[in-house]
C-alpha cells in the first residue's frame, strides 16, 4: 500500500459545481495534511493544512480529515476554470524526516 | 506574490558546465529545501537545510552540491551533469522541520535543461 494515494484523475467538472478531490494516508499517527494546487510548468501552492478532524473552510476550499478512516477531502465549491490544475497531497510521516507526497490529482473545471 | 525567489528562472547547461542555482526566502523560516520534480511526478527531495546545517541528503549524486550561506540563502552548485537531470528544480522554506510546523512554501522554480 502506497502511503499517501489519490486518484490519477483527470476529474472533470462543469464550471459552478463542487469539485470532490480524495486522499488516503497509510501512517495513523500523522498529524499534518497539506493540499497543493500546481498549474502546469508552475511551482506548488500550498492552499490548504488541516490537523484536527472535521472541516476546515477558506474561501470556496474546504478540506475534510477523518482521521479513524485516515483520509483526507479538499472540496472546491463554485468550481471556475482556473482552478483547473493538479492538486497534490502531502503528510508529514510520524519520523518528520520528509513530506509523503500523493501522485496528485488532475482537476478540470469546463467552462 | 512569492515570498521564496529563486534565480534563475530558466536554465540551459552543457554537461561540462558548472552553474549554481540560487534560492532566498523573506520570512524568517530556519528550513530550506531542495526538490527536484519531473513531469507529472510529484517533488522529490534532494536536501534538507536546517538551521544553516546540511540535516537530509536523499542520496544525490555528487555532481549536485547544496549550500546554505545564511539562514535566508540556498544555492545548489551543477557540475558534469546529465540530460536526465533536466527537471524542474525548486526551493522551499519552512519554520522548522518537525511537526506541524513542516508547511512548506516553494520559491517559482528554476526550469533547467541539460544538453
Amino acid at each position: 500500500q502506497k502511503e499517501v494515494e489519490q486518484n490519477s484523475g483527470p476529474l472533470s467538472v462543469p464550471e459552478g459545481a463542487i469539485a470532490s478531490l480524495n486522499c488516503t494516508y497509510s501512517d495513523r499517527v500523522s498529524q499534518s495534511f497539506f493540499w497543493y494546487r500546481q498549474y502546469s510548468g508552475k511551482s506548488p501552492e500550498l492552499i490548504m493544512s488541516i490537523y484536527s478532524n472535521g472541516d476546515k473552510e477558506d474561501g470556496r476550499f474546504t478540506a475534510q480529515l477523518n482521521k479513524a478512516s485516515q483520509y483526507v477531502s479538499l472540496l472546491i465549491r463554485d468550481s471556475q476554470p482556473s482552478d483547473s490544475a493538479t492538486y497534490l497531497c502531502a503528510v508529514p510521516p510520524r519520523n518528520n524526516r520528509k513530506l509523503i507526497w500523493g501522485l496528485g490529482t488532475s482537476l478540470a473545471v469546463n467552462p | 506574490d512569492t515570498e521564496v525567489t529563486q534565480t534563475p528562472k530558466h536554465l540551459v547547461m552543457g554537461m561540462t558546465n558548472k552553474k549554481s542555482l540560487k534560492c532566498e526566502q523573506h520570512m524568517g523560516h530556519r528550513a530550506m529545501y531542495w526538490y527536484k520534480q519531473k513531469a507529472k511526478k510529484p517533488p522529490e527531495l534532494m536536501f534538507v537545510y536546517s538551521y544553516e546545517k546540511l540535516s537530509i541528503n536523499e542520496s544525490v549524486p555528487s555532481r549536485f552540491s547544496p549550500e546554505c550561506p545564511n539562514s535566508s540563502l540556498l544555492n545548489l552548485h551543477l557540475h558534469a551533469l546529465q540530460p536526465e537531470d533536466s527537471a524542474l528544480y525548486l526551493c522551499a522554506s519552512s519554520q522548522t522541520t518537525s511537526g506541524g510546523w513542516n508547511e512548506q512554501f516553494f520559491g517559482p522554480g528554476t526550469r533547467l535543461t541539460v544538453l
